[in-house]
């Protein structure tokens, strides 16, 4: 079974302070995807990355930054945290060619203050 | 904004086969169906993807008509442990991103 797993299930943060969400997965996928999922507005794409070094802008990228030095690792900063980022937030990976299959995390869900 | 439009919520006793309509009007011709199931607290799972037709695997089945303007997924005799949000998606192959609608909250009662 494909593993993806989150640094943190829970965190809390204060407005101002850089936070680092790490995610890794064990099947050598290319395809890596940040989310955050809101009551309401469903899920939405933060970032994503085809490769390693490789980034991309989803739908709300804004106040959000990405790296990718490890094919297996996908980490999403958040540089100065706002009470608007407080979310839950998804990684996922998949293979090229079959975006529609993707395997998400078990989530991190963040409060900042 | 989601290519797919599908009820907010449904109940259904356990045992009942239940099926989960969704609306694509305007998908195009590259895009597949998928469904993924979210339990509370948990990342989306994904079930099960098609084209056109039926499709059948261990856990659903997928019916898309002919003119692919709505899918169907059908849940056989549902237990409690099947009450979760599942979305339905519209996604073309080469595509990077899937967009999650609100989803259908499934709820199973005893």
């Amino acid at each position: 079974d494909v593993k993806v797993t989150q640094s943190s299930r829970y965190l809390v943060k204060r407005t101002g302070e850089k936070v680092f969400l790490e995610c890794v997965q064990d099947m050598d996928h290319e395809n890596m995807f940040w989310y955050r999922q809101d009551p309401g507005l469903g899920l939405r794409l933060i970032y994503f990355s085809y490769d390693v070094k490789m980034k991309e802008k989803g739908d709300i990228p804004e106040g959000y930054s990405v790296s990718r030095e490890k094919k297996e690792r996908f980490s999403l900063i958040l540089e100065s945290a706002s009470t608007n980022q407080t979310s839950m937030y998804l990684c996922a990976s998949g293979v090229p060619g079959q975006t529609y299959e993707q395997y998400f995390g078990p989530g991190t869900r963040l409060t900042v203050t | 904004l989601a290519k797919t439009t599908q009820p907010i919520s449904m109940d259904s006793y356990e045992g009942q086969e239940v099926n989960i309509t969704c609306s694509h009007n305007n998908i195009a011709t590259n895009d597949y169906i998928t469904w993924y199931q979210q339990f509370p607290s948990q990342g989306p799972r994904f079930i099960i993807q098609g084209y056109k037709t039926k499709v059948t695997n261990e856990v659903a089945s997928l019916f898309i008509p002919a003119d692919r303007k709505s899918s169907t997924l059908s849940l056989p005799r549902v237990s409690l442990s099947d009450t979760a949000v599942y979305y339905c998606l519209a996604s073309g192959a080469g595509s990077y991103q899937l967009t999650f609608g609100k989803g259908t909250k499934l709820s199973v009662i005893p």
